[in-house]
């Protein structure tokens, strides 16, 4: 099955500063990829996500970029912000299956 | 998005007795719903795949009988876990979506057995 490895597990950046977390995945079939946000005792929050027939998603400060061939994705977050601060998951699957497959995840801490 | 609410929010109890998680979707439908177990400091973990109307389908080492899975609607599932001991403690998440690949999780379930 699929297995999906998250790093690093812990990460701290100055405000302002970029954050960058990686994943890498397994399975070939695996197509899309989520990345959620969740604060301490709270729901994962969606916070983007891309599909295998894309390399690079951005909304605002947060960006994704997708390696298909290297089976690696990554999150990128500009210009952080004390409100960053979290506890990242990214996850895998596969289209229609809605079943994911979760990292280990990554607490962020921005240091104001 | 989509709406996912569960039930209760948190629950102490004793050890021995079933406690049961309500999970619903407030805004879609959801042929099928998903239930991960969520220790401190740990990831998401898929427990089981609620499956709408058929049995529930569990992931390599979860205990079916243990934790019961009844999707018995498009719009709520439950978990109850069954003869509940102190390591069955546990942040309790559901998720479903609009048959879509998003998944909306519920704001999850704090069981503490005493």
């Amino acid at each position: 099955g699929e297995n999906v490895e998250q790093h690093p597990s812990t990460l701290s950046v100055q405000e302002g500063d970029s954050a960058v977390i990686k994943c890498t995945y397994s399975d070939s079939a695996s197509n899309y990829f989520p990345w959620y946000k969740q604060e301490l005792g709270k729901r994962p929050q969606l916070i983007i996500d891309i599909r295998s027939n894309v390399g690079e998603k951005k909304d605002q400060r947060i960006a994704v970029t997708l390696n298909k061939t290297a089976k690696h994705f990554s999150l990128h977050i500009t210009e952080t912000q004390p409100e960053d601060s979290a506890v990242y998951f990214c996850a895998a699957s596969i289209t229609g299956a809605q079943k994911l497959v979760f990292g280990q995840g990554t607490r962020l801490t921005i240091n104001p | 998005g989509a709406v996912v609410s569960q039930h209760p929010s948190w629950v102490i109890c004793k050890s021995g007795t079933s406690v049961k998680i309500e999970c619903r979707s407030l805004d879609f439908q959801a042929t099928t719903m998903f239930w991960y177990r969520q220790f401190p400091k740990q990831s998401l973990m898929l427990m089981a795949t609620s499956n709408e109307g058929s049995k529930a389908t569990y992931e390599q080492g979860v205990e079916k009988d243990k934790f019961l899975i009844n999707h018995a609607s498009l719009t709520l599932s439950t978990l109850t876990v069954t003869s509940a001991h102190p390591e069955d403690s546990s942040f309790y998440i559901c998720s479903g979506g609009r048959n879509t690949d998003t998944q909306y999780f519920g704001p999850g379930t704090r069981l503490t057995v005493l």
